[in-house]
Formats: structure tokens, sequence, C-alpha cells
């Protein structure tokens, strides 16, 4: 069972339209929620750690918010490119000793 | 630096052998962690550790044992391995605090027929 749950699984856009998605998590026993960009083949490569409620974070063209007291965060991709295609990840840490529990993932598909 | 590293990149057992999957970590990284990835389940915490001589189990650990004798090291061992333990295996690695980043290894793909 997954207490971590993304929406939606997957998402294709058009090259240029921005988009975004959700990841929701329990608001109890919060200590660090995760985002990670996996490609295909490859391994799962850290965005953001975010810890606060009001959290806002940015790389790029790609922002995270955070709201831990209803558990949610959102994950913006500004003006899509095709190399932002990659399931995006996100992991809500639940103890201090580094219990993460994962989402199955949004897949995203930028096409030109 | 070279991150985290594992070793097999590949491997395929019978059913009832034994392996060690081998993951090293070169960051000082107090915490490690092994996952393994399977079709619509995302990522599964199997087992961790917060340093040197401290494991637990996370949600799937049936079959698994591991340890930590040395800080930068972490194997993961099939005690008598199953066709419900294919799938790709991740170690990860992470310094502490829940805001440190935590850093993936390559990946093993284990097939067991």
């Amino acid at each position: 069972i997954l207490n971590v749950e993304q929406s939606p699984q997957s998402l294709h856009v058009q090259e240029g339209d921005s988009t975004n998605f959700t990841c929701s998590f329990p608001s109890s026993n919060f200590y660090a929620l995760h985002w990670y960009r996996w490609e295909t083949a490859k391994s799962p490569e850290a965005l953001f750690v975010m810890t606060l409620n009001g959290d806002e974070k940015k790389k790029g063209r790609i922002s995270a918010t955070l709201n831990t007291k209803e558990g949610y965060s959102y994950l913006y991709i500004k003006g899509s490119q095709p190399e932002d295609s990659a399931t995006y990840l996100c992991a809500s840490l639940t103890d201090s000793w580094g219990k993460f529990q994962f989402g199955a993932g949004t897949q995203v598909v930028v096409t030109p | 630096n070279a991150g985290v590293t594992q070793t097999p990149k590949f491997q395929v057992l019978k059913t009832g052998q034994s392996m060690t999957l081998q993951c090293a970590q070169d960051m000082n990284h107090e915490y490690m962690s092994w996952y393994r990835q399977d079709p619509g389940m995302g990522l599964r915490l199997i087992h961790y550790s917060v340093g040197a001589g401290i494991t637990d189990q996370g949600e799937v650990p049936n079959g698994y044992n591991v340890s930590r004798s040395t800080t930068e090291d972490f194997p993961l061992r099939l005690l008598s391995a199953a066709p419900s333990q294919t799938s790709v295996y991740f170690c990860a690695s992470r310094g502490q605090g829940g805001s440190y980043e935590q850093y993936f290894g390559p990946g093993t793909r284990l097939t067991v027929t």
C-alpha cells in the first residue's frame, strides 16, 4: 500500500506548454519531502529537498511547493522541453532515521 | 568522487542460489539504503542503515540480509533467491538529517529463474 500517492500517473505535454502534478503524503510523522527526476535506464537524481510548510524551491524551469499541514506538494514545469521527459518521483521521509516512502511516480512525455 | 557504486550491473540466478549485491559510497555518508523497483510499485525500501553497525528493516525485508561494518560499504545478501526477487535494486546514501539529498547508485538488474 502506497501512502505516498502521485497523480496523474502519466502526462503528455506539448513542447512549450507548462504543466504540474501532485504528490500527496501523510501529514503526520513528516520530516521531509524529496523530489527526484528519473530518466529511463538511469538512476533517480535529486531535484528538491523540502522540509518546511510553505517551502518553495526552484531549479531552472522546474519548481515545487510544499503544504505539510494538508500533506501535498506540487511540482511545476514551465515551458516544457523534450529533455524534461522523465518520471518524477516524490518520497516522504517518515522518521529521523532515514525511512523513505516513495510514490509510484508521474511519467512526463514532452513532444516537439 | 565516484559517488555511489554498485556491482554487479546485471545478474541471473537460479531459484535457491544465494548472492551478495555490493554497494559502496565515498562521500562519508552515514545513511545508506537498499530499494527495489518493480513496475507500478515505485521504489520500495528493503533495509537501511544509519551508521556502521546499525541497520533496520524497511517495507519489504523478507529474504534479504544486510550488515554495515564500515561507513563506506552496505552489501545486500539474498539468502535463497526466488523468482519474486526479480527486480532492479538500487542502493542510495545521504548525509545525516532530513534536508540532505539522497544519491542513488546505477542499479543492479537481477533475474531469478
